[in-house]
């Protein structure tokens, strides 16, 4: 079954400063992966997407991800934060075939101090 | 173009009652699955529609039903409401066999 690991719950870091969030995933072929972000109150709203191809991908608001089979990690990375980067961060994987299924990670809460 | 849209927004409802949440998918979208996600929690796949038919279930029990419209507009229905059942429910929508899944902003369900 696939699976997704946040190990980072909460995480906090000043304005300007670097990010990178941590994601392992467990599946049993090339997965599709994908970068969520939630602010309170509110729906998912996609970051970037890994199918296939260049494990360098680049999403919206300046972030990134990198696939690494090898380490069955997809971490989300941006180089300087801003304060509107602070909510929640879901990763998450999706079965491949027809009826595909999304598996989201337990989050991680973001807080941006000035 | 009018991405995914729920409704309501938010609902108060008492243990044992029965609720119905809707949910319009984004215009080109055919599939429409359905998400519970409990505070502090990530979303939980509870079942997908595609073609007016369950396609995919989670692990969520016979209390959680759906369906879905010719239109591809999508319900979910939770009978014998628990206290546990309180969460963001999110609908999300994709063309049939596509990602990435487009969410709406979840309807509220409190359970008192």
């Amino acid at each position: 079954a696939q699976s997704v690991t946040q190990p980072d719950i909460h995480i906090t870091v000043s304005e300007g400063a670097s990010l990178e969030l941590r994601c392992n995933y467990s599946y049993g072929a090339t997965p599709y992966l994908f970068w969520y972000v939630q602010s309170p109150g509110q729906g998912l709203q996609l970051l970037l997407k890994y199918f296939s191809g260049d494990t360098l991908v680049q999403g919206i608001k300046g972030f990134e991800a990198e696939f690494k089979r090898s380490q069955s990690s997809f971490n989300l990375r941006k180089p300087s934060v801003h304060w509107s980067d602070a909510a929640e961060y879901f990763c998450a994987v999706v079965s491949s075939g027809g009826y595909q299924k999304v598996t989201f990670g337990t989050g991680t809460k973001l807080q941006v101090i000035p | 173009d009018a991405g995914v849209t729920q409704s309501p927004t938010h609902l108060i409802k008492t243990r044992g009652q029965q609720v119905t949440l809707r949910c319009s998918p984004k215009s080109g979208h055919d599939t429409v699955s359905w998400y519970q996600q409990a505070l502090g929690q990530g979303p939980q796949f509870i079942f997908q529609y595609y073609e007016e038919e369950e396609r995919q279930r989670g692990n969520f029990p016979d209390r959680f039903s759906g369906h879905q419209f010719p239109n591809y507009s999508s319900e979910l229905n939770v009978n014998a409401l628990l206290l546990g059942d309180s969460a963001l429910y999110l609908c999300a929508s994709s063309p049939f066999g596509n990602q990435p899944q487009h969410f709406g902003d979840g309807t509220r369900l409190s359970i008192l």
